[in-house]
C-alpha cells in the first residue's frame, strides 16, 4: 500500500465552482500535512500546510485533515480559471516527503 | 528570503551523452538537498537526497548519481542517458528545522 493515494482526475469545473480535491494515507502516526500547487512546466509551489485534524483557512482556499479516515482534503471556493493546475498532496516524515500523484484540475471560464 | 536557482531550464540531449543538472540554494545554510524526477502524467520520484557536503542517500537504482560539492549546491549527473531518463526534474530543498519543502522551477529533460 502506498504511503499518500491521490484520485489523479482530471478534474474540470466551470468557474465559480466549489471543487474538493482529496488524498488518503497509510500511517496514522502522519501529523503534517501539505497541498502544493503546479501550474504546467513549473515547479511546485507549497499553497498550505496543517498540522493535525481540523481546517485551516487561507481566502479562498481550505485544508481539512480527517485522521480518523486518513483522509485529507483542500477545497477552493469560487474557483477561477487561474486556479488550473495539478495540485499535489503531501506528508513529511523525518528528512523524506511522501507526495501523491497529483490532480489536474481546469476551471473553464 | 530563499531562492533556489535550477539550470539549464531545458534540455534535449542524444542518448549516450553525458549529463549535468545543477542546483544552488540562497539565503538559508545546511539545508537538505532532493532530486526528484517527473515524467509526464505521473508523481513525483525521488532519485537523491543529501543532508550535508558530501551525504548522498539514493533512493532508486538507476544510472544517474548526485553530489553536493558545496553546503547550498547539488548536482545530478549521468555518465550515459537512457531515453527512460526523460522526465521534468525538480530539486527541493528543506530546512530540517520545520516540515516545508520548496521547489526550484526545474530542468525539462529530452532523450533522443
Amino acid at each position: 500500500q502506498k504511503e499518500v493515494e491521490q484520485d489523479p482526475g482530471p478534474l474540470s469545473v466551470p468557474e465559480g465552482a466549489i471543487v474538493s480535491l482529496n488524498c488518503t494515507y497509510s500511517n496514522s502516526a502522519f501529523q503534517y500535512f501539505m497541498w502544493y500547487r503546479q501550474y504546467s512546466r513549473k515547479g511546485p509551489e507549497l499553497l498550505m500546510y496543517t498540522y493535525s485534524s481540523g481546517n485551516k483557512e487561507d481566502g479562498r482556499f481550505t485544508a481539512q485533515v480527517d485522521k480518523s479516515s486518513k483522509y485529507i482534503s483542500l477545497f477552493i471556493r469560487d474557483s477561477q480559471p487561474s486556479d488550473s493546475a495539478t495540485y499535489l498532496c503531501a506528508i513529511p516524515t523525518g528528512n523524506q516527503f511522501y507526495f501523491g500523484t497529483g490532480t489536474s484540475l481546469t476551471v473553464i471560464p | 528570503s530563499q531562492t533556489i536557482h535550477q539550470w539549464p531550464a531545458t534540455l534535449v540531449q542524444p542518448v549516450g551523452s553525458p549529463l549535468s543538472l545543477e542546483c544552488t540554494v540562497e539565503g538559508t545554510s545546511n539545508p537538505n538537498l532532493y532530486w526528484y524526477r517527473q515524467a509526464a502524467g505521473r508523481g513525483l520520484q525521488l532519485l537523491f537526497y543529501s543532508v550535508g557536503i558530501g551525504q548522498i542517500s539514493s533512493e532508486v537504482p538507476q544510472n544517474l548519481s548526485a553530489s553536493r560539492p558545496q553546503d547550498r549546491q547539488f548536482i545530478l549527473s549521468s555518465k550515459k542517458l537512457l531515453l527512460s531518463d526523460s522526465g521534468f526534474y525538480l530539486c527541493a530543498w528543506h530546512s530540517g528545522n520545520n516540515n516545508e519543502q520548496f521547489f526550484g522551477p526545474g530542468t525539462r529533460l529530452t532523450v533522443l
